[in-house]
């Protein structure tokens, strides 16, 4: 079966100071990775999404990926966060079978800015 | 436009209370989804909609009731919840599943936090 591991549940960093999420999944097949962030109380807003071809991928707000396939890994990685960037982080993985299309997502992180 | 409305936005009811939880999309998406998230936790997955037809159920208790009326509606009834049924419920839509596999993405709503007193 298929899992997604956020190993990092707070992380807390400086406005201005570059950024790094990690996520690990564990998947048989060819994984379909998504980052989604949630602000307090709201839904869930798409980052970006790898599928195929150039392991980075770029997203909105200045957010970018990077797919590892020897690593198992799809770390979110922005530059420079800004103090609205706080906020929960899921990575989920697609998975599709014969009754659907399902996303596992892993714990979140949740992300600290500091002035 | 990648936009999913949800209906109200906070709810508070009795157990013995019947609600609806209402979800909209106009994006001509195929399938919805209901999923439920509660405090500092993932979203779990409870039913998907796929052409108006329901093809996932993650063994959701009777108490939760989907319903499907057109392509772009998606309700979620509620009858003698728990006090434990108590979280923010996700209504998310993409465009063809059958279609595009996994690589069919969601689009979620602003959620509707619901409280069982």
């Amino acid at each position: 079966a298929q899992s997604v591991t956020q190993p990092d549940i707070h992380i807390t960093v400086s406005e201005g100071a570059s950024l790094e999420l990690r996520c690990n999944y564990s998947y048989g097949a060819t994984p379909y990775l998504f980052w989604y962030v949630q602000s307090p109380g709201q839904g869930l807003q798409l980052l970006l999404k790898y599928f195929s071809g150039d392991t980075l991928v770029q997203g909105i707000k200045g957010f970018e990926a990077e797919f590892k396939r020897s690593q198992s890994s799809f770390n979110l990685r922005k530059p420079s966060v800004h103090w609205s960037d706080a906020a929960e982080y899921f990575c989920a993985v697609g998975l599709f079978n014969n009754a659907g299309n399902m996303l596992t997502f892993g714990g979140g992180t949740r992300l600290m800015v500091k002035p | 436009d990648t936009e999913v409305t949800q209906t109200p936005k906070h709810l508070v009811m009795g157990m013995t209370n019947k609600k609806s939880l209402k979800c909209e999309q106009h994006m001509g998406h195929r399938a919805m989804y209901w999923y439920k998230q509660k405090a500092k936790k993932p979203p779990e997955l409870m039913f998907v909609y796929s052409y108006e037809k329901l093809s996932i159920n993650e063994s959701v208790p009777s108490r939760f009731s989907p319903e499907c009326p057109n392509s772009s509606l998606l309700n979620l009834h509620l009858h003698a919840l728990q006090p434990e049924d108590s979280a923010l419920y996700l209504c998310a839509s993409s465009q063809d599943q059958e279609a595009g596999g996994p690589t069919d993405t969601q689009y979620f709503g602003p959620g509707t936090r619901l409280t069982v007193l």
